[in-house]
């Protein structure tokens, strides 16, 4: 079974800073990652994702992720937060091999403040 | 255009009540979901349909019963409530298990379920 750890249960940033939330998984198997975000009262949106190829993903909203096999990581990053960027971020892995469901991590709180 | 539709949005019951949480996608999708977001924000994988066949039932308590009148339609059910019931339930789907849109799901916005 894939797990996901998030080690950071909460990130406070201030606006314009660069942000990182890590994110690290356990498989036996070859794996598939994503980071979902949640504004507050929403559902969960997708961000990015890797599937294969290219080991540096760009999501939407200037977010990033580096695909790392070997520290098995999947950490994301912005170079620069705006307030609207405060949300929960999860990160989520399923195996590329069988599966149907997505594994989330615990989320990572992001608040941005001026 | 809702893509993925849950109702209701907010639920408020008494312990011991049946309730009900239907969900509703238009992405012609054939795979759907039913999470469970606690108090803490965890998400946990609870049911999932295939072509309205069940293919996952993760370690969920019998008072919980999925039911998919076609494949466009995920409910949940839930029997004699409990007050740690009360959490997020999210709705999501995705395309067929093979194809490339599988991995990524798209969620409703979610109905929170209190229970007194």
């Amino acid at each position: 079974a894939q797990s996901v750890t998030q080690l950071d249960s909460q990130v406070p940033v201030f606006e314009e800073a660069p942000v990182e939330l890590r994110c690290n998984y356990s498989s036996s198997v070859s794996v598939y990652l994503f980071w979902y975000v949640q504004y507050p009262n929403q559902g969960l949106q997708l961000l990015l994702k890797y599937l294969s190829g290219s080991t540096l993903v760009k999501g939407i909203n200037g977010f990033e992720a580096e695909f790392n096999k070997s520290q098995t990581s999947f950490h994301l990053r912005k170079p620069s937060v705006h307030i609207s960027d405060t949300a929960e971020y999860f990160c989520a892995v399923k195996s590329a091999n069988s599966g149907y469901a997505l594994n989330f991590g615990k989320g990572t709180s992001l608040l941005v403040t001026p | 255009d809702t893509a993925v539709s849950q109702t209701p949005k907010y639920l408020v019951t008494q312990m011991g009540n049946d309730k009900s949480i239907k969900c509703e996608q238009n992405l012609g999708h054939d795979t759907m979901y039913w999470y469970k977001q606690d108090s803490k924000k965890f998400l946990k994988i609870m049911f999932s349909y295939n072509n309205k066949e069940l293919i996952i039932n993760e370690t969920v308590p019998n008072r919980f019963s999925p039911k998919s009148p076609d494949k466009a339609h995920l409910n949940l059910h839930i029997n004699s409530l409990e007050l740690g019931d009360s959490a997020v339930y999210f709705c999501a789907s995705s395309q067929e298990p093979g194809s490339t849109g599988a991995n990524v799901l798209t969620f409703g916005a979610g109905s929170r379920l209190t229970v007194l």
